[in-house]
């Protein structure tokens, strides 16, 4: 089932601060957050598993809510070069393949 | 290093058409992955490939088959293209099974007439 993100948009001025959030209904694993840049492939940013250990860029700051099934990333300090659109991409098992993308959230940074 | 390539860059294809997109990545990654990406839709997984010789279906497989050819290389085919099939179509790839980062490729923007 699909993660549900929230907002869908956002927009900073640069320094402002942003969290971006990430729910889902099943237990989960790990949650993955990319971003993606207009016309462009999505990056790796953060993998954060359960148990605790994150995997990731150390200026990406994230944290995960495994009771809650929530996950968050934030971003603070913003800078014109955190625009793109946010996904969250999530696995309910360890060894699980595959994982299922919320619809993104859009993050534009204004001068 | 390429990383992750695919060719085409962009189609057109009329409506009745088949096509075969190529995907090669040069990570010695052993599992890859096709996706397409619709507006507002986030990206959908068509069909992996945990490791050469397997393959198996994701949330979106109909209207698609794939083939993983080798270790390198996993192309996605569309045997008669619909409207509907319309979309930017990532392939990824990663190294290890399970919990791993996923590397995609720049995608394939299509438009089926």
């Amino acid at each position: 089932q699909q993660p549900v993100q929230s907002p869908q948009a956002v927009i900073l001025r640069e320094g402002e601060d942003a969290v971006i959030n990430c729910s889902s209904s099943k237990a989960l694993y790990s949650v993955h957050w990319y971003r993606q840049k207009h016309g462009e492939a999505p990056v790796f940013l953060m993998i954060l598993l359960k148990g605790g250990e994150q995997k990731g860029h150390e200026k990406i700051s994230a944290s995960f809510n495994e009771k809650k099934q929530q996950s968050s990333l934030y971003l603070t300090a913003s800078q014109l070069s955190y625009s793109g659109t946010y996904f969250c991409g999530t696995a309910v098992q360890g060894g699980s393949e595959k994982l299922v993308f919320g619809k993104g959230t859009k993050l534009t940074v204004n001068p | 290093n390429a990383g992750v390539t695919q060719t085409p860059k962009f189609q057109v294809l009329k409506t009745g058409q088949s096509m075969t997109l190529q995907c090669a990545q040069d990570m010695n990654h052993n599992s890859m992955y096709w996706y397409r990406q619709d507006p507002g839709m986030g990206l959908r997984l068509i069909y992996y490939s945990a490791s050469e010789g397997t393959t198996d279906k994701g949330e979106v497989p109909n209207g698609y088959n794939v083939s993983r050819l080798n270790k390198r290389e996993f192309s996605l085919r569309l045997e008669s293209a619909a409207p509907s099939q319309t979309s930017v179509y990532f392939c990824a790839s990663k190294f290890t099974p399970g919990v791993d980062t996923q590397y995609f490729g720049p995608g394939t923007r299509l438009t089926v007439l």
